[in-house]
């Protein structure tokens, strides 16, 4: 069974910069995954920032960003702000965008 | 805007069905883009997809659950019903219904998700 794996917590400072990635357990991930991103905070449902490793939900800011680094889809906040203070969870696809979309365990991300 | 509402008991007992309906407004839940789902977070843990289903009614199903569930819809009513049998303390949880876009993929509106709570 695919396992997707996240950080489990992640710090940064204001203004700085921080990147998150989503691994699977075996294999690389690639743009065929169809890497999204999701924000969370207590009490609300998920937002939606990134879809497709890259494209930015509408009202997104800019400071959220997409990719693949390495064998990893990743998502960066730079110059981060209090209210990114959240989980993040990614989601990949493992049978094209039609298939079983599969959630990462989430990371709590702390700006101090 | 689109608008998922989750509505349904918030507390069943353990080994009885869990039924939870989600109500679409503000646009059709006909349409070959879209998938109608439903995701679940435990009390302070992460979110698990548990299943979809089409507007035609055809379905797929998490199978990492290793449970019975059955998703249906009903397009009249604009509405798509969970069912979870023989429910445990472990199914206690957010129940979450959301629109997930094939085009993207994405899951692009979510309802604001409702607690059931399993307990005798």
């Amino acid at each position: 069974q695919t396992v997707v794996t996240q950080e489990p917590s992640v710090s940064v400072s204001p203004g700085g910069s921080v990147t998150l990635t989503c691994a699977l357990t075996s294999g690389s991930v690639s743009s065929s995954h169809y890497p999204s991103w999701y924000q969370q905070t207590p009490g609300q449902p998920p937002r939606t920032l990134i879809y497709r490793t890259t494209t930015r939900s509408s009202g997104v800011p800019d400071r959220f960003s997409g990719s693949i680094v390495g064998n990893k889809a990743a998502l960066t906040i730079t110059g981060a702000q209090a209210e990114d203070e959240s989980d993040y969870y990614c989601v990949l696809y493992m049978d094209s965008g039609s298939g079983i979309p599969v959630f990462g365990g989430g990371t709590k991300v702390t700006v101090l | 805007q689109l608008q998922l509402r989750e509505s349904g008991p918030g507390l069943v007992k353990p080994s009885e069905t869990l039924s939870l309906t989600c109500t679409v407004s503000g646009g059709s839940i006909v349409g070959s883009a879209f998938r109608w789902d439903w995701i679940r977070q435990p009390p302070g843990k992460g979110l698990e997809w548990i299943g979809s289903i089409y507007y035609s009614g055809a379905t797929s199903y998490n199978p990492s659950l290793k449970r019975p569930v059955g998703i249906s819809v009903d397009t009249s009513k604009s509405q798509f019903s969970l069912s979870l049998i023989s429910v445990t303390a472990a199914d206690t949880a957010v129940y979450f219904c959301a629109r997930r876009n094939y085009y993207g993929p994405v899951i692009d509106f979510w309802g604001q998700g409702v607690l059931v709570t399993v307990s005798s």
